[in-house]
C-alpha cells in the first residue's frame, strides 16, 4: 500500500522567504509527527498531532515554525522568514494511534529544504 | 532528559562476517527503544524494537537487537552481513518527558554501516 508522502522532495530558497512542505500520511494513521535532521545528525522532534490537533509542539524551534493538519490527514509545516540555518531534511511519520500502547512510526522520505 | 549515543561515526565489516552497531540510551523508567536504518535519499525504515518481555529481538532483513538493562544498551547485530544493508542506523528511544500523550522518538546521531565484499 501507499506509504508517507512528502512534497516537494527538495526546496531550495531565499533567505527571508515563507514555505510550505507537505505531508500526506498513511490511511487511517491519526497520529502525526515532524522532525527535522540536520546534516550529520539524527531526527529531532518538532510537531506531534492526534488527529486535528497539535497535542505537542514543544519541538518547534521558535514561533517562524507552525504547522496545521486542518482535515486529521495531510499535514503542513510552514516556515516564515527563513535562515539559512533552517536548511535540513524535513521528515514526517505516521502511526495508527498514540497513547499509552506504541505503534511503530513510518517516515516519509523527507523533503530537503535548502535556505540561500 | 533521555538519551541515546551511537559512539560509532561508521562501522566497517566484511561481507559475511557478523556485524554489531553499538547504542547506549539514558532514561527515566522503562524503555522502549528501536532502530531504524536510513538508505540514500529514502525516509527511515523500521527495523525493530524492544518494549518488554524478551531480551533478545528479531527484527527485519535478519537483524536483531539485544536489550540490555544493566549495561542500557541497545546494540544491533547481524550474524553475516551483506553489502546490501551498508546504510545509515538510527537508534531511538521513546520519548517520556512528556507523559504518553504521544510516541515522540529521541534519535540517536547515527552510525554509518559499510560492508565491504
Amino acid at each position: 500500500g501507499a506509504g508517507v508522502s512528502q512534497t516537494p522532495s527538495n526546496k531550495v530558497t531565499e533567505k527571508g522567504k515563507y514555505v510550505e512542505l507537505r505531508c500526506d500520511p498513511i490511511s487511517g494513521h491519526t497520529a502525526l509527527y515532524w522532525y527535522r535532521q540536520s546534516l550529520g545528525q539524527g531526527p529531532e522532534f518538532l510537531i506531534y498531532f492526534q488527529g486535528t490537533g497539535a497535542a505537542d509542539d514543544s519541538g518547534l524551534p521558535n514561533d517562524r515554525f507552525f504547522a496545521v493538519r486542518p482535515e486529521g490527514s495531510v499535514s503542513t509545516l510552514k516556515i516564515q522568514r527563513t535562515e539559512r540555518g533552517d536548511s535540513a531534511v524535513y521528515l514526517c511519520a505516521s502511526s495508527l494511534n498514540s497513547g499509552s500502547s506504541y505503534n511503530e512510526q513510518f517516515f516519509g522520505p523527507g523533503t530537503r529544504l535548502t535556505v540561500l | 532528559a533521555q538519551s541515546v549515543a551511537q559512539p560509532e561515526d561508521q562501522v566497517n565489516v566484511a561481507e559475511g562476517n557478523p556485524l554489531t552497531v553499538k547504542c547506549t540510551y539514558s532514561v527515566s523508567g522503562n524503555p522502549y527503544l528501536f532502530w531504524y536504518v536510513q538508505y540514500p535519499n529514502r525516509g527511515l525504515q523500521f527495523l525493530l524494537k524492544y518494549i518488554t518481555g524478551d531480551n533478545l529481538v528479531k527484527g527485519s532483513y535478519g537483524f536483531e537487537a539485544e536489550f540490555n538493562k544493566s549495561q542500557t544498551s541497545f546494540h544491533l547485530k547481524k550474524p553475516s552481513a551483506l553489502v546490501s544493508d551498508s546504510a545509515l542506523y538510527f537508534c531511538a528511544v521513546r520519548d517520556t518527558t512528556h507523559g504518553y500523550a504521544g510516541n515522540m522518538l529521541t534519535f540517536g546521531g547515527g552510525t554509518r554501516l559499510m560492508v565491504k565484499p
